[in-house]
């Protein structure tokens, strides 16, 4: 079955210890990217992936990293999380070339006390 | 910067009734609008989108309009049921970039 797997999809964490949420996708897609979603703001994009050890920027990067080693693997790391980025995470893939759907995972939702 | 402006935030219905929810975008260069339905702790799917070149866009229930002018766009949902009630996203991208920018969203309910 064609998929985005999100881990994990639930997180409750403190202040500054370092986190990993993993993406893996299964459909051979060039392009991810990480969303976050949130009341009132809907999805914002944190950063992007065209191909391996390709990445940019999106709207909302501060505070969070990527990597992109192998093609069906998009990690989101927090290295010191705030409270600020409580949130629900999405990540999403498709393929490359033009503009098309987005397939999206099933969400993490973060809580950082 | 680039936004899409999403309205209404929450649409309540009658079943068999029809909704209608609206986007504006302001990035002029903008030339794909997909829409996504959100079903409670599940991520967003597409349902329907259209390119700059085409006005209109239908799929059984669901309609798509596009006024590039005003730079609107709007999901019609005819003949509402309870299955409908959902998020729904409208975004607008530029095809062969890596951007997509997404409205706030929409809470629909339908009322049986």
């Amino acid at each position: 079955e064609a998929q985005v797997t999100q881990n994990p999809r639930y997180l409750i964490t403190v202040t500054g210890k370092k986190l990993t949420v993993t993406c893996s996708q299964n459909m051979n897609h060039e392009y991810m990217s990480w969303y976050r979603q949130d009341p009132g703001l809907g999805l914002r994009q944190i950063y992007y992936s065209m191909n391996v050890e390709v990445t940019d920027k999106g709207d909302v990067p501060e505070g969070y990293k990527v990597s992109r080693k192998e093609k069906r693997n998009f990690p989101l790391i927090l290295e010191s999380p705030s409270p600020n980025q409580t949130s629900l995470y999405f990540c999403a893939s498709r393929p490359s070339g033009g503009a098309g759907e987005l397939f999206f995972g099933e969400g993490s939702r973060l809580t950082v006390l | 910067g680039e936004n899409v402006e999403q309205h209404p935030s929450t649409l309540s219905v009658q079943e068999g009734d029809s909704a209608v929810i609206k986007c504006t975008y302001s990035d002029s260069a903008s030339n794909y609008f997909p829409w996504y339905k959100q079903e409670l702790g599940k991520g967003p799917q597409l349902i329907i989108d259209i390119r700059s070149n085409v006005g209109e866009k239908k799929d059984q229930r669901i309609a798509v309009t596009l006024n590039k002018t005003a730079k609107h766009f709007s999901l019609h949902i005819t003949e509402t049921q309870p299955e409908d009630s959902a998020v729904y996203f409208c975004a607008a991208s530029i095809v062969g970039t890596y951007k997509y920018i997404f409205g706030t969203g929409t809470r629909l309910k339908v009322l049986a």
